[in-house]
């Protein structure tokens, strides 16, 4: 099966930019999309497809992926950021097909 | 506005059954692809299971395979998880989500709140 790694935790301090790796074989190659989840909360898409933001995510949030390695950037970070952010791919040649990453713990200090 | 609203959770002993449902409001359901996630307590996200929008389509994790059967109710807006033979390893907040798939690969768009299923004796 297909498997995203992901850095447990990350801390920023607010005004600054974070990052956010998710790590799989040549995930360069699939779209790769990112979950915010708040503390006790659902989960909520901040980028698709890589790089799209849906509607009413701040620009702040941006995505890449190249090679192994897709990134999530949060701009500017604040409080209210504070949170567990995954990656997810769907893989037709995977099973199962969706797979998720293991989560970041993003803590604003 | 879009609306996903699990029910169903609650306390099952080891090896019982529970259904749960997700009422759909806002949207087409009829038309969307659906799909259960899990989350452990203190967990990350893993994906359960999927059902096309017609539900012809069905697919499952390796861990509940033969064990939980998802199915639609598209004149009911509703998705259903059908889940046996649980286990400890099984509890978990359940949520529903939709799926979109609109450039060859699926994410979730939507989601629920979720809805808690405690497996214990």
């Amino acid at each position: 099966s297909y498997v995203l790694a992901q850095p447990p935790s990350v801390s920023v301090s607010p005004g600054k930019t974070a990052r956010i790796t998710c790590e799989g074989d040549s995930i360069g190659i699939k779209r790769v999309h990112w979950y915010q989840q708040r503390p006790g909360q659902a989960p909520v898409v901040v980028v698709y497809d890589d790089t799209d933001r849906p509607s009413g995510i701040p620009e702040r949030f941006s995505g890449s992926n190249s090679g192994n390695t897709a990134t999530l950037t949060i701009g500017r970070v604040e409080a209210g950021d504070e949170a567990d952010y995954y990656c997810q791919v769907w893989d037709s040649y995977s099973d199962p097909y969706w797979v998720f990453g293991g989560g970041t713990k993003l803590t604003v200090l | 506005e879009i609306q996903l609203v699990e029910s169903g959770g609650g306390l099952v002993q080891p090896g019982g059954s529970l259904r749960l449902s997700c009422a759909a409001s806002g949207f087409s359901f009829s038309t969307f692809e659906m799909t259960w996630v899990r989350q452990a307590p203190g967990k990350g996200l893993e994906w359960v299971s999927y059902i096309s929008s017609g539900g012809s389509v069905v697919y499952y994790a390796d861990s509940v395979q033969g064990r939980f059967t998802i199915s639609r109710d598209n004149a009911k807006n509703s998705l259903y998880l059908q889940m046996n033979s649980l286990r400890a390893e099984d509890t978990a907040v359940y949520y529903c989500a939709r799926d979109w798939n609109g450039s060859g690969t699926y994410y979730m768009d939507y989601w629920g709140q979720g809805t808690l299923v405690t497996v214990s004796s």
